[in-house]
């Protein structure tokens, strides 16, 4: 069955980077597209980026200047690169199989932005 | 970028009742509107996709309608398991933007 499943820092420090692993499983990256989304504590959902199954990349573009994503294909993973950090960026942030709507997501990882 | 405005913000309904949440969009996005269910401490569950299909699984209380660019998710027979947050997600163009929320509550 398709999971993905999110890892990282819990807490990061102001003005650093942020970086997070989306392992997948039961699908293929080259075949699937994978999109990042976050949602601060008790606020809403915002879309970050996703990757293409060709290996392409789009980004929001309230952050496409501070966040990378690429992937591992040989490793089944996606990985999310954000720098300069600050307190707002402190969310749950989920990875979700992107067929132009969501069908499968992660669990979540929670990053705080705290020194 | 399109904006999804959610309507109610909240809602507190009956169990049996029928409820109904809107999504109206700033442009025609056609049918590139999906809805989700988020419940506490949890990651969003699809529900429609393509504004009217059922997601695998979603019990058949769960339906989607449109109507040029306003988009509805109603729950026949509202359950107890139904409670959470509900988003509209559209996808038509980039970056996908979802709307604001409804929290849906018992009465």
């Amino acid at each position: 069955q398709v999971q993905l499943k999110e890892s990282g820092p819990g807490l990061v420090q102001p003005s650093q980077t942020l970086s997070l692993t989306c392992t997948v499983s039961g699908l293929s990256l080259t075949s699937n597209s994978v999109s990042w989304i976050r949602q601060p504590p008790g606020k809403g959902l915002e879309w970050m980026g996703v990757i293409w199954s060709n290996g392409g990349t789009d980004y929001n573009s309230a952050i496409k200047s501070r966040l990378s994503i690429s992937r591992d294909t040989s490793k089944s993973q996606v990985f999310l690169k954000m720098n300069s950090l600050q307190t707002e960026d402190t969310a749950m942030y989920f990875c979700a199989r992107d067929g132009h709507y969501f069908d499968y997501w992660g669990q979540g990882v929670m990053v705080t932005v705290s020194s | 970028d399109i904006q999804m405005t959610q309507s109610p913000a909240s809602l507190s309904a009956s169990l049996e009742e029928i409820v109904t949440i809107t999504c109206q969009a700033s442009q025609d996005i056609g049918n590139w509107l999906s809805w989700y269910q988020q419940k506490p401490g949890k990651s969003p569950q699809l529900l429609i996709y393509g504004a009217t299909s059922l997601a695998d699984g979603v019990p058949s209380r769960f339906s989607g309608s449109r109507s040029g660019t306003q988009y509805s998710l109603k729950i026949s027979r509202l359950q107890v398991e139904d409670i959470g947050i509900y988003y509209c997600l559209q996808a038509y163009s980039a970056p996908p933007t979802f709307g604001g929320g409804t929290k849906l509550e018992l009465k």
